[in-house]
């Protein structure tokens, strides 16, 4: 079974400072695929970046990027010079190939509330 | 381009109800898979379909069942409706036909499910 572990609940940032949310995951799986997503009041869950287990680079998207340690099954977000509209809920989700083909449902953690301040 | 659409975007019942909720996919996609997010948690997968038929499902009870149009819409229906099931209700699609790591999951706004 796969599990995802987000360990802060809130964090509260300074505007353009940089930030780190955390997230570990647990699997038997060699192969398998971590994700960020974001989710305003709205409700609506924005993808933001992805790393694949066999990927060798850190993801990057923009100002997004993706601390891959595979050793200590850690897979950081890290948001570079936040903004005001960075605050919301961020969510770190895994998947793995399925047997039959394509790909298994997302498996998520309980995700982080981050409020940046002005 | 547009995104993925659900209806309605919220929703009043009473317990023992049965509520259908409704998915458009994203503009070529053709899997869709739904999730259930209770207050204050992560979304918890319940099915996904592709080709009309249901290919996964996760642990959830068979009040929960599905069904996918061959215009890749999709809905959920939900029987016997409990106070427990009240709860945001997203959609997801995704392409198939490449790798699977490239079946990322593009979300709908949600449906939010009130049950009294």
């Amino acid at each position: 079974a796969q599990k995802i572990t987000q360990t802060q609940p809130g964090m509260f940032v300074q505007e353009k400072e940089a930030v780190t949310l955390d997230c570990t995951y647990d699997t038997s799986d060699q192969s398998y695929g971590l994700f960020w997503y974001k989710q305003p009041s709205s409700g609506e869950m924005i993808f933001l970046i992805y790393q694949g287990s066999y990927d060798e680079q850190n993801a990057t998207e923009g100002r997004y990027s993706l601390n891959f340690q595979k050793a200590r099954k850690s897979a950081n977000l890290v948001i570079s010079a936040s903004q005001l509209g960075d605050s919301a809920m961020y969510f770190c989700a895994m998947r793995r190939p399925y047997s039959g083909g394509g790909a298994d449902g997302l498996t998520f953690g309980k995700g982080t509330h981050l409020i940046i301040q002005p | 381009d547009a995104g993925v659409t659900q209806s309605p975007t919220h929703l009043i019942k009473t317990r023992g109800q049965q509520v259908t909720l409704r998915c458009s996919p994203k503009s070529g996609h053709d899997t869709v898979s739904w999730y259930q997010q209770a207050l204050g948690q992560g979304p918890q997968f319940i099915f996904q379909y592709y080709e009309e038929e249901e290919r996964q499902r996760g642990n959830f009870p068979d009040r929960f069942s599905g069904h996918q149009f061959p215009n890749y819409s999709s809905e959920l229906n939900v029987n016997a409706l409990l106070l427990g099931d009240s709860a945001l209700y997203l959609c997801a699609s995704s392409p198939s036909g490449g790798p699977w790591y490239q079946e990322t999951q593009y979300f709908g706004p949600g449906t939010r499910l009130l049950v009294l």
